[in-house]
């Protein structure tokens, strides 16, 4: 049974391109949520999907913005790449049973943006 | 004004001792609470839920939760040094969305 996937594992930018994350989910998982992770930091939740659909938003900018295909894989994108959207940048897969949820976190993408 | 405070460290402690690692929200409406360990470098790997008022014990490790003094922590009993790494404490109200702390980095010294 795969766990997390992500791609890619790094990525270096410049300021002011855009960039796709992607994140495959554990089998039998319906539901992803990215998170960003500065250094130093604990991660910050950018936004939840389910049945394709964006379920819930954090505190961050349009600039961010992602997708899930049927599959329940999902995507990440930024643009317009400021410095400091340099980070992990993590997906993580859902799993809901009585009432409890419980999310695993795949390797993460470490972006830079220079 | 975070919602989930931990002391950053870094907790030193001998091999073979118990470490003690703290958290405090200030949603009282969080529901799920979670520690994370992350390596330099990796990803957040999780180690224990806590749902209920109480002690849970898995192996080396016990959550502790006190939702009437907002206050949740983690013992590490005989720790090793494979245990040196930073400790994420997170907690869930409704939706799903993880709030997290800014870590504890333990440090277990041979």
């Amino acid at each position: 049974d795969a766990g997390v996937t992500q791609s890619p594992t790094h990525l270096i930018k410049t300021r002011g391109q855009q960039v796709t994350l992607r994140c495959s989910p554990k089998s039998g998982h319906d539901t992803v949520s990215w998170y960003q992770q500065a250094l130093g930091q604990g991660p910050q939740f950018i936004f939840q999907y389910y049945e394709e659909e964006e379920r819930q938003r954090g505190n961050f900018p349009d600039r961010f913005s992602g997708h899930q295909f049927p599959n329940y894989s999902s995507e990440l994108n930024v643009n317009a790449l400021l410095l400091g959207d340099s980070a992990l940048y993590l997906c993580a897969s859902i799993t809901e049973g009585g009432g409890q949820e419980t999310q695993y976190f795949g390797p993460g993408t470490r972006l830079l943006v220079l | 004004q975070k919602e989930v405070e931990q002391n950053s460290g870094p907790l030193s402690v001998p091999e073979g001792a118990i470490a003690s690692l703290n958290c405090t929200y200030s949603d009282r409406g969080s529901q799920s609470f979670f520690w994370y360990r992350q390596y330099s470098g990796k990803s957040p790997e999780l180690i224990m839920s806590i749902y209920s008022n109480g002690d849970k014990e898995d192996g080396r490790f016990t959550a502790q939760l006190n939702k009437a003094s907002q206050y949740v922590s983690l013992l590490i009993r005989d720790s090793q040094p494979s245990d040196s790494a930073t400790y994420l404490c997170a907690s869930t109200g409704g939706g799903n969305k993880l709030t997290f702390g800014t870590g504890t980095q333990l440090k277990v010294e041979l």
